[in-house]
């Protein structure tokens, strides 16, 4: 079971930061990958970015310079931290589990989502 | 990136009927790496389809997935009334993985 958590409006400019809590199973123990996916009216579904319990990260390189994703395990817990936030950051956030394969071409990590949590919305306003 | 057009934007079926939901990607799905998920309002999305055609564990019989290329279908048999809700494709055999615009199946 995931579950996200974490202010529903943020100030432009500002960091966005949310966590999702896993139960009934653990980070460390588990084989999967996590990751966060948005969604917005004006962009739809959107990859952010996957962290495997080890600490290694995947970004999509739309948001790379912005975003920070990482775990706790000893919380039992993922985390994700957007700065700085526009009004276009305005989204539903959701955390997932998730399936790695590797991009046949470049040899990238690529994912598809296994789990999702219900999704936390986020305002980007002042 | 692949960018992913989902036909119709809202299908309009009675509980009893077959839903045939289309995605079209903007060039060649690698290893048919798509998946299709379902969403409902206020629920979680769930995902039914991987591999293009492989059932996630959980999903009833009734969905199936085909497809290879850059066309792609999900067809629901028998629809049952929890079917109806939004449903996406993703594409995941070019990085970063692409979403399609969801297609609305609603009750006639």
């Amino acid at each position: 079971h995931l579950q996200e958590s974490g202010p529903g409006l943020v100030k432009p400019s500002e960091t966005l930061s949310l966590t999702c809590s896993v139960s009934g199973g653990s980070i460390n123990n588990s084989s999967s990958y996590w990751g966060w996916i948005r969604q917005s009216p004006e962009k739809g579904l959107e990859w952010m970015g996957s962290i495997w319990r080890g600490g290694t990260t995947y970004y999509n390189p739309s948001l790379k310079s912005r975003i920070l994703i990482s775990v706790d395990t000893s919380k039992n817990q993922l985390s994700l931290k957007l700065s700085p936030v526009t009004a276009a950051d305005t989204a539903v956030y959701y955390c997932a589990t998730l399936n790695r394969l590797y991009d046949p071409l470049t040899g990238y990590p690529t994912f598809y989502m296994d789990v999702w949590a219900k999704g936390t919305t986020v305002t980007v306003s002042s | 990136e692949i960018v992913l057009t989902q036909s119709p934007g809202t299908l309009s079926l009675s509980p009893g009927e077959r839903a045939a939901l289309s995605c079209r990607a903007s060039q060649s799905v690698s290893s048919n790496y798509l998946a299709w998920y379902q969403h409902k309002p206020g629920q979680a999305p769930r995902l039914l389809i991987y591999g293009a055609s492989s059932r996630a564990t959980g999903i009833p019989d009734r969905f199936s997935g085909s497809g290879s290329g850059t066309d792609f279908t999900l067809t629901i048999n028998r629809l049952e009334p929890e079917d109806f809700g939004v449903y996406y494709c993703q594409q995941y055999g070019r990085s970063p993985g692409t979403f399609g615009q969801g297609t609305k199946v609603e009750i006639k």
